[in-house]
């Protein structure tokens, strides 16, 4: 069956501008991640969201980012003001509710000019 | 708080090597313990995991068991072959309300023949 999709794959912007990141779970998983990956580091966890429950922002860096999604099912990343600091690679995953075992996408590269 | 600290990379192994990455962890609570796998050019994929202390996850050639003792999960092969070269991520994820993931920094391995 389909993977966990993301789009854009790639994404050129200019600091100060507003930028979106997509992901698409895979059909059924309730749980979905995002995470960020600079280079040559691990994964930084941002967010959490589970079925309708509150999602877990704490690895938020910035109150300039945010993250939303519709109907237990695609999730938006939103990065208002970028920084060139935001450069990197934005990972989405998924999971059923009762397995720890997270399936990711192929993740969106952002860079900031 | 809870962390996963992995071997620093990258390690360079000839072809029939055998492999070690090490792998420790800090977590309150009973945590479940995997190891992720990022082929060149692709995204992140589960290679194996353990649920509880003593358990074994294999995959592939690949194994690593869950010592609580020693808050490790060491990453073994007895044979690594060229197509092994990517990059191992050990990760730890608790249940918390959420199946919240932490990860390590990542382990690049190459493998020559």
């Amino acid at each position: 069956g389909a993977g966990v999709s993301q789009s854009p794959s790639n994404k050129v912007t200019e600091k100060g501008k507003d930028v979106e990141l997509r992901c698409d779970p895979i059909s059924g998983h309730t749980a979905l991640y995002w995470y960020r990956q600079s280079l040559g580091q691990g994964l930084e966890f941002l967010i959490y969201f589970q079925g309708n429950s509150a999602p877990d922002k704490s690895g938020l860096p910035s109150d300039r980012f945010s993250a939303e999604r519709t109907g237990g099912s695609v999730s938006t990343l939103t990065i208002q003001r970028t920084q060139q600091e935001d450069s990197a690679v934005y990972l989405c995953a998924s999971s059923l509710r009762t397995s720890h075992e997270q399936y990711f996408g192929p993740g969106t590269r952002l860079t900031v000019t | 708080g809870d962390s996963v600290t992995q071997m620093e990379g990258p390690v360079t192994l000839s072809e029939e090597a055998f492999l070690t990455i090490n792998c420790t962890y800090t977590a309150t609570g009973y945590p479940s313990l995997f190891w992720y796998v990022q082929y060149p050019g692709e995204g992140l994929q589960l290679l194996l995991k353990a649920t509880k202390a003593d358990d074994k996850g294999s995959n592939k050639g690949f194994e690593a068991t869950y010592r609580k003792e020693t808050t490790s999960f060491h990453l073994e092969k007895g044979s690594v072959q060229v197509s092994d070269s990517a990059v191992y991520f050990c990760a730890l994820s608790l249940n918390t309300g959420g199946f919240k993931t932490i990860f390590g920094a990542g382990t690049r391995l190459f493998v020559k023949a």
